[in-house]
């Protein structure tokens, strides 16, 4: 079946740096991607999306960059802080559902 | 604003008994989610509810597993004779629906469950 995933299960940086967590789908036919944010006991929290219309979408210290050739999405965190310490999901969306990779552990260090 | 709240925030319960978890979306929201968080692991759909339409169930891993969506608003998810297995994080979603498509998912802070 179609899948979304990540390349790596942890990160490790170091505050200050920048951050890239990377993200393949296999649903070619997906035209809407949204990263999550999962801090230790909490819900996910909407970081940034981007629709298949777009290679790349800046907020504030984070970039997503969707390469549709090639089926990767990746989010950068600039200026990375430790409370940006939390596991972050790629997720596609469907009509109405949305379906999750299992997520990257971003750990950084002061 | 009041974002989506969940209730309880943890729940232990014997193998065997029923449980009840209940969600509270943002207000307005007309489509409402359930998903189930193993340790460790992404999230998986449960079922979906979007105004008064017949909800998407196909996420509901056994009959053990029920939902209902009262006036719209709030949602119970009941686990019948529940199983270890269904030791999980419960979270619930809300989002709002336009030109046919729904929006951004916010999400709850979760429920917690532990069977025995």
């Amino acid at each position: 079946g179609e899948s979304v995933g990540l390349h790596l299960p942890t990160l490790s940086v170091q505050e200050g740096d920048n951050s890239i967590i990377n993200c393949a789908y296999s649903n070619s036919a997906s035209d809407y991607f949204i990263w999550y944010k999962q801090e230790s006991g909490k819900g996910p929290q909407f970081i940034i999306d981007i629709r298949s219309n777009m290679d790349k979408r800046q907020g504030q210290r984070v970039t997503v960059l969707l390469n549709k050739t090639v089926k990767h999405l990746s989010l950068q965190i600039a200026a990375t802080q430790p409370g940006d310490s939390a596991v972050y999901f790629c997720a596609e969306k469907g009509y109405s559902t949305l379906t999750f990779g299992k997520g990257t552990m971003l750990l950084v260090s002061p | 604003g009041a974002g989506v709240s969940q209730s309880p925030s943890n729940k232990v319960t014997e193998k065997g008994k029923d449980v009840e978890l209940r969600c509270d979306p943002i207000s307005g929201h007309t489509a409402l989610y359930w998903y189930r968080q193993s340790l460790g692991q992404g999230l998986e759909f449960l079922i979906y509810f979007q105004g008064n339409s017949a909800p998407d169930k196909s996420g509901l891993p056994s009959d053990r597993f029920s939902a209902e969506r009262t006036g719209g608003s709030v949602s119970t998810l009941t686990i019948q004779r529940t199983q270890q297995e269904d030791s999980a994080v419960y979270l619930c979603a809300s989002s709002s629906y336009r030109g046919g498509r729904t929006d951004t998912q916010y999400f709850g802070p979760g429920t917690r469950l532990t069977v025995l």
